[in-house]
């Protein structure tokens, strides 16, 4: 079955800590996208990758990194640096940057104590 | 200007009535407009899209209607049933420098009552 993997699925932690947020895709998609999700505020922009190697910041990247070695895997740190971290944060891919239609993972709920 | 403005953020229909969101936007670059479907806990799914070479797209029971000149559009759920109750986005990505990332409205949830 071809998707988007996204996990941990449920996560907790304490405030100052550094979490990483896996998103693994066997779609073969070229481009990968990370949203955060709030309630009443939609679907933000964290940050995006069009290519292997290559990435940029959303519209909300600041206390966030990312890393795209793999043209499978986009992995989302999200860092102490991030003021409010607690949210859900969704996964997505395209097959090309250009096309617009994204497919979504079903998300990762983190939640900072 | 890059933003999506969606109405209303919830809506309580009868089962067999009709679900309208409506969504605005103010940048006339943009030519795709995709509606997503979210149930609770779940990633979103596109439900249907439209590009503003056309005013009307319907597919089953969900039609979006598309006003270029006002900068509007709006999807209409005929027939509701309980089993569409989520939260629905409206979208638009597109202009110069395109990187295919979408613009997300705020979110309707939508609830059919039975």
């Amino acid at each position: 079955d071809g998707g988007i993997t996204q996990s941990p699925k449920y996560l907790f932690r304490k405030e100052g800590q550094n979490v990483t947020l896996s998103c693994e895709q066997n779609l073969n998609h070229d481009a990968m996208y990370w949203y955060r999700q709030d309630p009443g505020q939609g679907l933000r922009l964290i940050y995006y990758s069009q290519i292997v190697n290559d990435f940029q910041k959303g519209d909300i990247a600041e206390g966030y990194s990312v890393s795209r070695e793999k043209k499978e895997s986009f992995p989302l740190t999200v860092t102490s640096a991030q003021k409010n971290p607690t949210a859900f944060y969704l996964c997505a891919s395209s097959i090309h940057s250009y096309t617009g239609e994204l497919f979504f993972g079903e998300g990762s709920r983190l939640t900072v104590l | 200007q890059q933003q999506v403005k969606q109405s209303p953020q919830s809506l309580i229909v009868q089962k067999g009535g009709i679900s309208i969101i409506n969504c605005a936007y103010e940048n006339t670059a943009f030519d795709y407009f995709p509606w997503y479907q979210q149930f609770p806990g779940k990633g979103p799914a596109l439900l249907i899209a439209i590009r503003p070479d056309v005013s009307e797209k319907k597919e089953g029971r969900f039609t979006i209607s598309f006003n270029k000149s006002a900068k509007q559009f709006s999807l209409h759920i005929m027939d509701s049933q309980p089993g569409d109750s989520a939260t629905y986005f409206c979208a638009a990505s597109g202009g110069s420098g395109n990187t295919g990332k979408l613009i997300f409205g705020q979110g309707t949830t939508l609830q059919v009552k039975p």
